[in-house]
């Protein structure tokens, strides 16, 4: 089995911060994936990597940023966060970008003041 | 663009029913299928997929894919308190990682 670590668990920011949030997976997966997450609705992807070096965009990616730094770790960086912006952030893996199951991470919350 | 829509949006049953959960896309080069379950401040969990038009078991829970009408379902047997999560279902395609889910379905199940 392996595990996705998300980090931090909870991040508060001010309005037009720069913010960045990580993610680590030992699954030894090729693909990753950055979702956001509003409160009690579906899952919308901002950024997706399917190897390392490669990064895609998902429907959100405006006022966002990726970098897949090696194999096991994708950052998303909040370009300008903005005021009242709370979601959860969910970071997930999968074997390949076809028909595998991705595997979530338990997510950073976001609170921008 | 794909469009998925789930129904309805929450749903109270109580213990022992039988619960089903509909979901409707608009692509209809869609592939691949799936159903995944999110427990209250959990991550989301994958619960079962399916690939091709019919009907899949796996234990109490079943899975429904007619693609003509852009529709599949999950349908829980002997529904169960531990059951309660919001459900989401999710949609690909085969030539891109995009996974497009809906807004789910909250399901609470009453003892």
């Amino acid at each position: 089995g392996g595990i996705i670590t998300q980090t931090p668990k909870f991040l508060i920011g001010q309005e037009g911060q720069k913010l960045t949030l990580k993610c680590q997976q030992n699954f030894n997966h090729d693909t990753m994936y950055w979702y956001r997450q509003d409160s009690g609705k579906g899952l919308r992807l901002i950024y997706y990597s399917i190897t390392e070096n490669d990064l895609q965009k998902g429907d959100l990616s405006e006022g966002y940023d990726a970098s897949r730094e090696k194999k096991s770790s994708f950052s998303l960086t909040v370009t300008s966060a903005q005021k009242n912006e709370m979601a959860v952030f969910l970071c997930a893996s999968s074997i390949g970008d076809r028909v595998a199951e991705q595997y979530f991470g338990p997510g950073t919350r976001l609170t921008v003041l | 663009q794909q469009n998925v829509q789930q129904s309805p949006e929450s749903l109270i049953v109580p213990e022992g029913a039988r619960t089903s959960l509909n979901c409707t896309f608009s692509d209809s080069a869609s592939q691949y299928f799936w159903w995944y379950r999110q427990h209250s401040g959990k991550a989301p969990k994958a619960l079962m997929s399916i690939f091709s038009n019919g009907e899949k078991e796996e234990g109490r829970f079943t899975i429904h894919l007619n693609k003509a009408s852009l529709h599949f379902s999950l349908h829980i047997r002997d529904s169960q308190p531990s059951d309660s999560a919001l459900y989401l279902c999710a949609v690909k395609r085969t030539n891109t990682g995009k996974l497009t889910f809906g807004d789910g379905t909250v399901l609470t199940v009453k003892p």
